[in-house]
């Protein structure tokens, strides 16, 4: 069974626009991850969040975590046409599963030029 | 290589056939994961490997799917007697062992059983 589950399930902006998506968790976990997936074929890491940290930027990237609410969220900021894809959170739970991890089943992003 | 190759990219095969999957991981990447993925779905896990340790293969649907990594680097996927619901996009990934690190995920391989 997936872990993480994002909200929404689909989102639709105009260029130059904010995109937030959200990830919940049901285990504790060891780090939090997003990656983004075109085409349906292999997916490209975008960052990683460790349970420590409570916000990490990278570039247009800015990701939160809020560990007590078992929850993340992805902003996109000044979105570009070529950021259409799917996004997915991806949980690391850490101890012996150290490593292997849960996806959600994604947000699928689309931006209008 | 630069990043993780999968072979074939696509596969068609007939029901009731056997199929492999190959991985060829990031050099000097430990650890090595097998996922699936059906249409609009998210990633189902089927196997890890870690260096020499024993795979964790709690992700195997079936006794129909195996895998192997040999030498600690390339790793086959087989599917025996494959069914129409082995039909999906399968994924390879590998990281660095150690501490925390992203995947690098192959660009898959997509197998329609007919």
């Amino acid at each position: 069974s997936q872990q993480g589950e994002e909200d929404p399930q689909a989102l639709s902006i105009q260029e130059g626009e904010n995109a937030t998506m959200n990830c919940s968790y049901k285990t504790s976990i060891n780090n939090l991850q997003w990656y983004r997936q075109n085409s349906g074929r292999g997916l490209v890491h975008l960052i990683l969040i460790r349970s420590n940290e409570r916000e990490k930027h990278s570039g247009r990237l800015r990701v939160t975590l809020d560990t007590s609410k078992k929850s993340s969220s992805l902003l996109i900021t000044a979105s570009r046409a070529a950021d259409t894809a799917s996004y997915f959170c991806a949980t690391d739970a850490g101890g012996t599963s150290y490593g292997k991890l849960t996806f959600g089943q994604g947000t699928i992003l689309t931006v209008h030029p | 290589g630069a990043g993780v190759s999968q072979s074939p990219s696509n596969k068609v095969t007939e029901k009731g056939k056997d199929v492999e999957l190959r991985c060829d991981p990031i050099s000097g990447h430990t650890a090595l994961y097998w996922y699936r993925q059906s249409l609009g779905q998210g990633l189902e896990f089927l196997i890890y490997f870690q260096g020499n340790s024993a795979p964790d293969k709690s992700g195997l649907p079936s006794d129909r799917f195996s895998a192997e990594r040999t030498g600690g680097s390339v790793s086959t996927l087989t599917i025996q007697r494959t069914q129409q619901e082995d039909s999906a996009v399968y994924l390879c990934a590998s990281r660095p062992g150690g501490s925390d690190y992203g995947y690098t995920f192959g660009s898959g391989t997509r197998l329609t059983v007919v």
